[in-house]
Order: C-alpha cells, then structure tokens, then sequence
C-alpha cells in the first residue's frame, strides 16, 4: 500500500525566514509526484510535478526536490502571502489513484 | 476560462435525507475525482470515474453514490446511510487516469448537519 508522510503538520516562520517540508513516501514505482497548495476553504492548487530522482522544479520562492525516498518543498524568504497549506501526492502509474498525505499548515508572520 | 465548478458552496442536510452535490468540468478530460476532507485526515478518495457510464469505489465509499452520464459532470449524492457526512468534498479532474498530468480541483462543497 503506497504511503506518503508529509512534515511538519505545522510550521511557523517569521517573513524572510527559509525552512523546508518534507514528504516521505513508499510507493513501488513511482511514475509522479505532486504538490499542490491549498488556501482555507479552497480546493487545492497544483504546483509541481516530479517525476525522478535528482529532479528540481522552481516556482518563484518555492522549490521542491526528488530523492528515491522523499521529496522537499524549499521556501525561500517566504512572505505572509506563502502562508497556506501544502500537500504532497504520489501516483504509481497506470490505472492507480492518487494517495496524498495529510499536508503542512504553514503561517508566515509579518 | 477551464476549470472545475462545484455547488453548493455550503449545504446543509437533514437527519434521514439525500443530498447531492454537483461537480461540471470544462476541461475535457475523461476521468474525474470525489475527496472527503475532513481535519487533520488529508484528502481521502469517495468514487472516481475514468469515463463516461463508469465509476469505481475509493477508500470510503459506503454512504455516497455517484453517476457519470456525461463526460463534463460527476455528482455525487451523499445518502442518509452516511451517518458522519460532515465534511469538506472536493471534486477533482485529470486528463486520463493513465497519463501523468495533475488532478485539477474545485473550490469545495462544506458540507454540515442541521
């Protein structure tokens, strides 16, 4: 059964101040993973794709990473704006369904 | 604009009676998703469809029904054998179920007991 454990659960950071989240996942064969944010009382939003190990996609302050293991989402000098919820998805291909895990809150302060 | 639209935005649902809750995409993709979110569980899988006139069962299925007569809507029907409906649902779209494109999302349906 694929699995993905996303953390923190929740993460607090002054603006200007650049953290990580992680999401750990165990899936046999991974063919994608996804991030997506998502705002309160909003559907989530897509980010990225990743596809393999070594792989790096940018998106203004955001970056997110691939290990054979875990996936990291870089948030540089965030500002309050980025504040929002993050979640991370794997997909292993085929006719299989999304398993995501249970996201981090993140609260960037002024 | 694509997107995804779903409605009501909130509703509210009496002791013994079904609701349904409506997702239309204009995207033109084949399959589409039904999540339940509730806090601190994540997003978890009710039905989803890979084509028109087929569904199959997600993790918590029990409680909900769906349909897919056209490709473009999904409703799902929240039925009062779903004694904990409570809950945040999101529909979601994807090109084909196969392919490596995202899930697309609506903006939810809260869902609340009366």
């Amino acid at each position: 059964e694929d699995q993905v454990t996303q953390s923190p659960e929740a993460l607090r950071l002054q603006e200007g101040e650049s953290s990580s989240l992680n999401c750990s996942y165990t899936v046999s064969g991974l063919r994608g993973l996804f991030w997506y944010r998502q705002d309160p009382g909003k559907g989530p939003e897509f980010l990225f794709t990743l596809y393999s190990a070594g792989e790096e996609k940018e998106k203004e302050r955001l970056k997110a990473t691939l290990t054979k293991k875990e996936s990291f989402l870089h948030i540089t000098a965030p500002k309050p704006e980025d504040s929002a919820t993050y979640l991370c998805a794997v997909w292993a291909g085929g006719y299989s369904t999304l398993t995501f895990g249970k996201g981090t809150m993140l609260l960037v302060s002024p | 604009d694509g997107g995804i639209t779903q409605s009501p935005k909130y509703l509210f649902r009496k002791e013994g009676q079904n609701v349904t809750l409506s997702c239309e995409q204009n995207l033109n993709h084949d399959a589409m998703y039904w999540y339940r979110q509730d806090p601190g569980q994540g997003l978890r899988l009710i039905y989803y469809s890979q084509i028109v006139n087929d569904f199959q069962k997600g993790d918590i299925a029990e409680g909900y029904s769906v349909s897919r007569e056209k490709k473009e809507s999904f409703p799902l029907t929240v039925t009062s054998a779903q004694k904990n409906p409570t809950a945040f649902y999101l529909c979601a779209s994807r090109v084909d179920i196969r392919l490596h494109q995202p899930q697309h999302f609506g903006d939810g349906t809260r869902l609340s007991i009366l």
